[in-house]
């Protein structure tokens, strides 16, 4: 019930398309749902969150859309550039009690923009 | 703001002997630090929480006397991976959050290898 599970696995996209990766949850707890970047031999940088309470978040070319009833949410990249070629994760966490904060990552997806 | 600083960045040590690793916050004080591990082309398995002046909550199957955490003050966090063997060769990450508010802030990572 703590899984979320990611997919795809790996996606190649041409530059200027959308890259769409998507998420699914069991567990309703979870109130906090980050994306995160990362790089090789990088730490993990946040790109961008939600909370269940909204539907939909853009922060420039990435949006993520959440649907609740589905337990599940997606990061879309508009534009995909080459630079944005990396790994995303997907995350949630629960709030409050011991688990403060604690995260439960997908399985990651990496992608990579064809020039 | 939010830095998350690691140190060192990669270490290569003899099996058997002992390595420590910093994880400092930069310009906040944080709550509660993280400790991950990645395998290459997989995702962050959270091994410990730590929280400023207590004991660290170690995940199951984290061997707690391998990996020892000390989380000293709200501005540093270290791991020491004691008798390291060439099986704990892996990138380690830490994260910290700071009060009330359960963004995680991801380190650069600790490349370590054990020979």
């Amino acid at each position: 019930q703590q899984q979320v599970k990611q997919s795809p696995q790996s996606l190649i996209v041409q530059k200027g398309g959308i890259s769409i990766i998507n998420c699914a949850y069991e567990n309703t707890a979870f109130d906090y749902f980050p994306w995160y970047q990362q790089f090789p031999g990088k730490g993990p940088a946040l790109l961008i969150a939600i909370r269940p309470d909204v539907s939909e978040k853009k922060e420039g070319r990435f949006t993520i859309s959440f649907n609740k009833s589905a337990k599940q949410f997606s990061l879309h990249i508009m534009d995909s550039q080459p630079g944005d070629s990396a790994t995303y994760f997907c995350a949630a966490s629960t709030p409050g009690g011991t688990s403060y904060g604690k995260l439960t990552f997908g399985q990651g997806t990496i992608l990579t923009v064809h020039p | 703001g939010a830095v998350v600083s690691q140190h060192p960045s990669r270490v290569i040590c003899k099996s058997g002997t002992s390595v420590k690793i910093e994880c400092r916050s930069l310009d906040f004080q944080a709550t509660t630090m993280f400790w991950y591990r990645q395998f290459p082309k997989q995702s962050l398995m959270l091994m410990a929480t730590s929280n400023e002046g207590s004991k660290a909550t170690y995940e199951q199957g984290v061997e707690k006397d391998k990996f020892l955490i000390n989380h000293a003050s709200l501005t540093l966090s270290t791991l020491t991976v004691t008798s390291a063997h060439p099986e704990d060769s892996s990138f380690y990450i830490c994260s910290a959050t700071r009060g009330g508010v359960e963004t995680q802030y991801f380190g650069p990572g600790t490349r370590l290898l054990v020979l």
